[in-house]
């Protein structure tokens, strides 16, 4: 069936290293969002990348969506312990029902 | 403030209980959903509804049901036939049903088994 898979499952850095986390898509998204859930809490929208090869920055945040529309990246420089928390990707299929279907998550820590 | 409202935070389940989760929205959004979160788990949608009296089952809809009578309340019921019922449950709104708005998600309700 359809699916968004996201990875790497978890990744633990130290304060001040980069990170990236990757969404693949099994066809072709609508759009891609991109979510952040700090532990104990809900997801909250960060973002969301309509066009094909869109680039967005957010301060340290940098993301992606492939030129196909079936991949997307989330790139953050020089991490701080403020970016812990599990980031999501999800995505409209294109054409399908209007349901948003979301990847497994990256689980970020950091040692401080 | 506008937002999404659900209760209660935490919730406990006998053997062979129905319950009732609460979600209410103030933002006069089309579009509401539900979703289950399982420990270290993406979120899984159980049921969404687009309009008023009209809702769809998702991928894991067995087990539970939901009703839409109003446009700003969207409850799901947790009934026995759900045998897993621990998880984490988020409540989701979004603006209308074509739009590839975000989706606005409430604080969530967390359901054990006694």
């Amino acid at each position: 069936g359809q699916q968004v898979m996201q990875i790497p499952q978890y990744q633990h850095v130290q304060e001040g290293e980069d990170f990236t986390t990757y969404c693949n898509s099994s066809t072709t998204l609508s759009n891609i969002q991109w979510y952040k859930q700090r532990p104990g809490g809900h997801p909250v929208f960060l973002i969301q990348l309509v066009k094909s090869g869109e680039v967005k920055k957010q301060k340290r945040l940098t993301f992606q969506f492939g030129e196909a529309k079936k991949n997307s990246s989330l790139h953050i420089t020089a991490t701080q312990t403020t970016d812990v928390g599990t980031y999501f990707c999800a995505g409209y299929w294109l054409g399908g029902a209007q349901k948003l279907v979301f990847g497994q998550g990256t689980r970020l820590t950091i040692n401080p | 403030d506008g937002g999404i409202t659900q209760s209660p935070k935490y919730l406990f389940r006998k053997e062979g209980q129905n319950v009732t989760l609460s979600c209410e929205q103030n933002l006069n959004h089309d579009a509401m959903y539900w979703y289950r979160q399982d420990p270290g788990q993406g979120l899984r949608l159980i049921y969404y509804s687009q309009i008023v009296n009209d809702f769809q089952k998702g991928d894991i809809a067995e087990g539970y049901s939901v009703s839409r009578e109003k446009k700003e309340s969207f409850p799901l019921t947790v009934t026995s036939a759900q045998k897993n019922p621990t998880a984490f449950y988020l409540c989701a709104s979004k603006a209308n049903r074509e739009g590839l708005q975000p989706q606005h998600f409430g604080d969530g309700t967390r359901l054990s088994i006694l």
